[in-house]
């Protein structure tokens, strides 16, 4: 069984660029994609990003998504940063051993 | 539109029982694997089951094996979760959620949530 692990908290001022990064401990970050859940306060969680790098429709493109093997970790940058992107992140990926779904420990975003 | 609404959530005493359920809609529900994630109040998000379009597979987390049981009616466009010998540590929010037609373990869609509470 593997963990995935986040900061618990970032921040940074309107219109920079954060990274939130997400560390797979055992096992391949490869081997099952990884997606990104934005919850808001007070709200049930959205996708922001799906399948490593994809955006579903609506979310805008300041949202990207990617992995690196050498790191054993995903990351999501949201660049262009409003206020609106405080939240919550949280990352997901799939555990091919025990059939169970697994989740990051979550990211609290703030925007000074 | 995609829409998930739960519902059935309470306060139970622990050792006791709660079956919530999700009515689905703006979507060919069988068509779907589905799954029940939790969250704790103030801590993150927890996955707890899910379940195959036909009902023929199902999945658990260790925390809820034996105890909880996930089925789906899709004539009723509905998922459940039957929850037994509840534990305090149980209480969470918990949410409806369809997994997408890709297959990439993941979800598309969330429900609103709904309450469960477990204390004496």
């Amino acid at each position: 069984n593997f963990m995935l692990t986040q900061p618990h908290s970032v921040s940074e001022s309107p219109g920079k660029t954060v990274t939130i990064s997400c560390t797979r401990t055992s096992g391949s970050i490869a081997s099952n994609y990884v997606q990104w859940y934005q919850q808001r306060p007070g709200s049930s969680p959205t996708t922001v990003i799906y399948e490593h790098n994809q955006r579903p429709s609506g979310v805008p493109d300041r949202f990207s998504g990617s992995i690196d093997s050498s790191s054993n970790s995903a990351s999501l940058t949201i660049s262009g940063l409003k206020t609106e992107d405080e939240a919550d992140y949280y990352c997901q990926s799939y555990d091919s051993n025990n059939l169970n779904y697994v989740f990051g420990t979550g990211t609290e975003v703030t925007v000074l | 539109e995609v829409q998930l609404v739960e519902s059935g959530g309470g306060l139970v005493q622990p050792g006791g029982s709660l079956r919530l359920s999700c009515a689905a809609s703006g979507f060919i529900f069988s068509s779907y694997w589905m799954s029940w994630v939790r969250q704790a109040p103030g801590k993150g998000l927890e996955w707890v089951a899910n379940i195959k379009q036909d009902g023929s597979e199902k999945y658990y987390v260790d925390s809820v094996k034996g105890r909880f049981t996930i089925s789906r009616d899709n004539a009723k466009n509905s998922l459940y979760l039957q929850m037994n010998s509840l534990r305090a540590e149980d209480t969470a929010v918990y949410y409806c959620a369809r997994d997408p037609e890709s297959g990439s373990y993941s979800i598309d869609y969330w429900g609103q949530g709904t309450l469960v509470t477990v204390s004496p």
